[in-house]
């Protein structure tokens, strides 16, 4: 069974520029998460996604949104970039109504703004 | 908000040794508390994870323990090996229904040493 796989694995953009990441979750998984890690803050959630529906929100500027597509694949958006956005972007699935709580994380888009 | 602190933040064992990760939570709604490890380059990966009803669970080398009074839990590896050298994150949420929300603690690089 394939895991969740993240794209692009690198990108470099520059500042005020906009971004989007892709996520498709494991086969099954209907919910989709995202974080974002740095080395000061650590992994922080962004939001989370299930039947297309934002059912979560971390405390993250406007500037960062996302959607999930009827085939539960998701994107995520940040615009007007900073440099504080470097950052490696996570997304993780899992199943839902049971087992919802078990996040399988992909390897993650690293996001470097300049 | 729930906030998490861990410790230590790195830690060092001989091959065979065993290696504690300490954790404390701090909003007592929490009822889910999964471990993850991270390896250069990929994302997070769900290694034990308990719920609140469970004192304690074991999964072949690695336990996990929780006291819910003293709101704090633990990873417990034993016989350590090379391939146990990694950066662990423990996490706490509450589960509802409406979706799971993971906060994160500040990791752990955990070297085990030949």
């Amino acid at each position: 069974k394939a895991g969740v796989t993240q794209t692009p694995r690198y990108l470099i953009k520059t500042r005020g520029q906009q971004v989007t990441l892709s996520c498709s979750p494991i086969s099954g998984h209907r919910s989709v998460s995202w974080y974002q890690q740095t080395p000061g803050q650590g992994l922080q959630f962004l939001f989370e996604y299930f039947s297309e529906t934002q059912r979560n929100k971390g405390n993250f500027p406007g500037r960062f949104s996302g959607r999930q597509f009827s085939n539960s694949r998701s994107e995520m958006n940040v615009s007007t970039l900073e440099l504080g956005d470097s950052a490696l972007y996570l997304c993780a699935s899992s199943l839902f109504p049971r087992g919802s709580e078990k996040l399988f994380f992909g390897s993650g888009t690293q996001l470097s703004v300049l | 908000g729930e906030n998490v602190e861990q410790h230590p933040s790195t830690l060092s064992v001989q091959e065979g040794d065993s290696a504690v990760i300490k954790c404390t939570y701090s909003d007592s709604a929490s009822n889910y508390f999964p471990w993850y490890k991270q390896e250069l380059g990929k994302g997070p990966q769900l290694i034990i994870d308990i719920r609140s009803n469970v004192g304690e669970k074991k999964d072949q080398r690695i336990a996990v323990t929780l006291n819910k009074t003293a709101k704090h839990f633990s990873l417990h590896i034993t016989e350590t090996q090379p391939e146990d050298s990694a950066v662990y994150f423990c996490a706490a949420s509450m589960i509802t229904g409406g979706g799971n929300k993971l906060t994160f603690g500040t990791g752990t690089q955990l070297k085990v040493e030949l």
